[in-house]
C-alpha cells in the first residue's frame, strides 16, 4: 500500500544550524509530494510541494527534491531560526483513484537561540 | 481568502456521551476532508467528500462516527457514543475538486482543528 516514513524526532538544533528531515515513501504510480508544517495550536499549512520526479519545491528557505530513484523527499534548510520550531509532516497524494493524501507521523523540530 | 473554519476549538466530554464538530470550507472548494490526529501521530483520513458525495470513508468507524455534508458546503462530524481512544484533534481540510488538472497542484487547506478530550 501507499505510505510515508519520516525520521523520528524530536530534532533539536541551534539557531543558524543546517536542517535535514528525511522522508521516504512507498506508492504506486506517480504521486505528488508535500511538506506541511504545524505550529503550536494551529492546523497544518502547506510548506512546499513537488508534483513530478526531479522537481524541487521551495519556500521560506526550505527545499525538497522529488527523487523517484530513491523514493525520497528530504526537507532541508541551510540556516534555521527559532521561529522554525514546529512539527513537519511529509505527505503524498495519489493522483488517481480517490486522490487520498497520506501523511507521515511528523517530526518535531526545536530550535534554540 | 477566508480559511477553513472549525468549531468548537476545544471539547471535553465523558465516555459514552455524544459530540459534534462543524466545518466550513474555503469558498469554491468542492472537496472536504475530516482527519483524526492522535497526539504524536500524523493525521489519519476519516472521510472525504466531493461536493455532497462520499469519496472515501474506509477508515471511518461507522458504528460510532458519522459525517454529512448537506448542500455540498458545510460539514458536521459526529461521534456517538464516544470512547476514551477518540481523544484527538479533529482536523477539517478542503481543496479544489479532485480529478481536475488544477487539483494535481492543489494542496489541502486545514482549519485549526477541534481538540477532543474524552474522560
Amino acid at each position: 500500500g501507499n505510505s510515508v516514513t519520516q525520521m523520528e524526532g524530536p530534532v533539536t538544533l541551534s539557531e543558524e544550524a543546517f536542517l535535514t528531515i528525511n522522508c521516504t515513501y512507498t506508492a504506486t504510480g506517480y504521486p505528488s509530494l508535500f511538506w506541511y508544517v504545524q505550529y503550536p495550536g494551529e492546523g497544518l499549512q502547506l510548506l512546499l510541494k513537488a508534483t513530478k520526479a526531479d522537481d524541487k519545491g521551495s519556500n521560506k528557505g526550505f527545499e525538497a527534491t522529488y527523487r523517484k530513484e530513491t523514493t525520497s523527499f528530504h526537507l532541508e534548510k541551510g540556516s534555521v531560526q527559532v521561529s522554525d520550531s514546529a512539527v513537519y509532516f511529509c505527505a503524498l497524494r495519489k493522483n488517481t483513484g480517490g486522490f487520498k493524501t497520506i501523511f507521515g507521523a511528523g517530526t518535531r523540530l526545536f530550535v534554540k537561540a | 481568502e477566508a480559511g477553513v473554519a472549525q468549531s468548537p476549538r476545544y471539547k471535553i466530554i465523558e465516555k459514552r456521551q455524544s459530540v459534534a464538530f462543524w466545518c466550513n470550507p474555503i469558498s469554491g472548494h468542492a472537496t472536504l476532508y475530516w482527519y483524526q490526529q492522535i497526539l504524536g501521530q500524523g493525521p489519519k483520513l476519516l472521510i472525504q467528500f466531493q461536493n455532497n458525495g462520499v469519496v472515501d470513508d474506509s477508515q471511518l468507524p461507522k458504528d460510532r462516527f458519522s459525517a454529512e455534508r448537506l448542500k455540498g458546503v458545510d460539514s458536521t462530524l459526529k461521534i456517538q457514543p464516544a470512547k476514551l481512544e477518540d481523544s484527538a484533534v479533529y482536523l477539517c481540510a478542503s481543496s479544489l475538486a479532485l480529478g481536475s488538472q488544477a487539483s494535481y497542484n492543489s494542496p489541502l487547506h486545514f482549519g485549526n482543528g477541534t481538540r477532543l478530550t474524552v474522560t
